[in-house]
């Protein structure tokens, strides 16, 4: 199976920060990636589908990059509705989901 | 609008078994894969298996092959999902996901999800 690590685990931000979360993939994965956003409570909301594809209605502050076994998810200026934990997974074959990263203050 | 409505908290004692279901509406029900997906508490995501939906095939994690059964009832665009011998790790909120449509593969990024199911496995 493909597993995905995620990094930092945690990341302290404040408003107007730009922020990057790293996702590796165990093998390649080509740009099978998708990124998610989940609050406590709720059902994660896809952000980011072939690795770069902004969902409809997402803000454009959003983006994600790389191909292969190295992707980004970049917020441009991190915003109070953005704290949050973000998920990636692959679906290349099946899927897998990252153990997450915690965007807090 | 696309929506995906779960049933309710469920409460089991272990070996025991539980189904849900996940009912959609505003899109065509048989054109787009149906996947379960569960979060145990304070943990991340896990893919649980999908169904077809216009011929009911599945498939299904590894992990779970025996235990886990996804059907689907084109007639009410609802979706079953029957989890047996349960086991306090199968603790968990339980969520209904959409895929892509069945002309891109089952192998997918999920763009609807239901609202959550909470199954707690306890003697």
């Amino acid at each position: 199976d493909i597993q995905m690590t995620q990094s930092p685990s945690t990341l302290s931000a404040s408003v107007g920060d730009r922020v990057t979360i790293t996702c590796r993939a165990s093998q390649s994965i080509s740009i099978w990636l998708a990124w998610y956003q989940q609050k406590p409570g709720k059902a994660p909301k896809l952000l980011i589908y072939r690795a770069s594809t902004l969902e409809s209605g997402v803000p454009s502050r959003f983006s994600g990059s790389g191909s292969g076994t190295e992707f980004t998810l970049t917020i441009s200026s991190l915003q109070p509705d953005d704290f949050a934990t973000y998920y990636c997974q692959h679906y290349s074959s099946h899927s897998t989901f990252g153990p997450g990263t915690k965007v807090d203050i | 609008q696309v929506q995906l409505v779960q049933s309710g908290t469920e409460v089991r004692t272990p070996g025991a078994s539980v189904m849900l279901s996940c009912k959609t509406s505003g899109y065509s029900f048989i054109k787009y894969y149906m996947h379960w997906l569960r979060q145990a508490p304070g943990q991340g995501l896990e893919w649980m298996g999908l169904v077809i939906p216009n011929g009911g095939g599945t498939e299904y994690a590894q992990k779970l092959q025996g235990r886990l059964t996804v059907t689907r009832d084109t007639s009410t665009g609802t979706v079953y999902m029957d989890l047996s011998s349960l086991r306090s790790e199968d603790t968990a909120v339980y969520y209904c996901a959409r895929g892509q449509s069945v002309e891109a593969g089952p192998n997918s990024h999920f763009d609807y999800w239901g609202q959550g199911s909470l199954v707690t496995v306890s003697s």
